[in-house]
């Protein structure tokens, strides 16, 4: 069965200073992995796919990275505005339709 | 841009009423999906359809059907709501090929008192 964990649970961080996500996972043949972005009371957003160990994604103060059992989503200069809750999927190699989603992680970035 | 709407974004409804919730993509997309997503618990797959009329059992089907007549809609039915489905639902929609995100609408937030 996959698996998807993500730490911290809530992560608070002033306005410039920059940190990461952490998204583990155990999965039997990773097919890829997503990062999405949910503000409350909404969807998630679809921010990256990646694929395989050693590729990485931008996207403004975004950055997704790879390797074979982890992903970590790095904030560089957060501004009030990237607090949201970002969720980490994986889909594995059993299925050609199902995410395994993680929690989520809680980040507040206060000005 | 793709765009997932759903009907409600708020609903409130009584124990034992049949619930309908209706979702909507415009990007010809063949695969949908139902889920719910609570607090602790995270995003739970209810069902998903990857053709017109087929359909497959997620993770937590039980006490929830699904109806796909047309390629664009995606209904999920509660027969006989149930306190313990007041819930977040969320419906997305993915273009065919193994691996593609999945886009999400906004939810219905579903209370049953």
């Amino acid at each position: 069965e996959d698996q998807v964990t993500q730490s911290p649970e809530a992560l608070r961080l002033q306005e410039g200073e920059s940190s990461s996500l952490n998204c583990s996972y155990t999965v039997s043949g990773l097919r890829g992995l997503f990062w999405y972005r949910q503000d409350p009371g909404k969807g998630p957003e679809f921010l990256f796919t990646l694929y395989s160990a050693g590729e990485e994604k931008e996207k403004e103060r975004l950055k997704a990275t790879l390797t074979k059992k982890e992903s970590f989503l790095h904030i560089t200069a957060p501004k009030p505005e990237d607090s949201a809750t970002y969720l980490c999927a994986v889909q594995g190699g059993g299925s050609n339709y199902k995410l395994t989603f993680g929690k989520g992680t809680l980040l507040t970035v206060n000005p | 841009d793709v765009k997932v709407t759903q009907s409600s974004r708020y609903l409130v409804k009584r124990t034992g009423e049949k619930v309908f919730l209706e979702c909507v993509q415009d990007m010809d997309h063949e695969n949908m999906f139902w889920y719910r997503q609570d607090p602790g618990l995270g995003l739970r797959l209810i069902y998903f359809s990857y053709d017109v009329k087929m359909k497959e059992k997620g993770d937590i089907p039980e006490g929830y059907s699904v109806s796909r007549e047309k390629k664009e809609r995606f209904s999920l039915i509660l027969e006989s709501a149930s306190t313990n489905q007041t819930s977040m639902y969320l419906c997305a929609s993915k273009d065919d090929g193994t691996v593609n995100e999945q886009y999400f609408g906004p939810g219905t937030r579903l209370t049953v008192t």
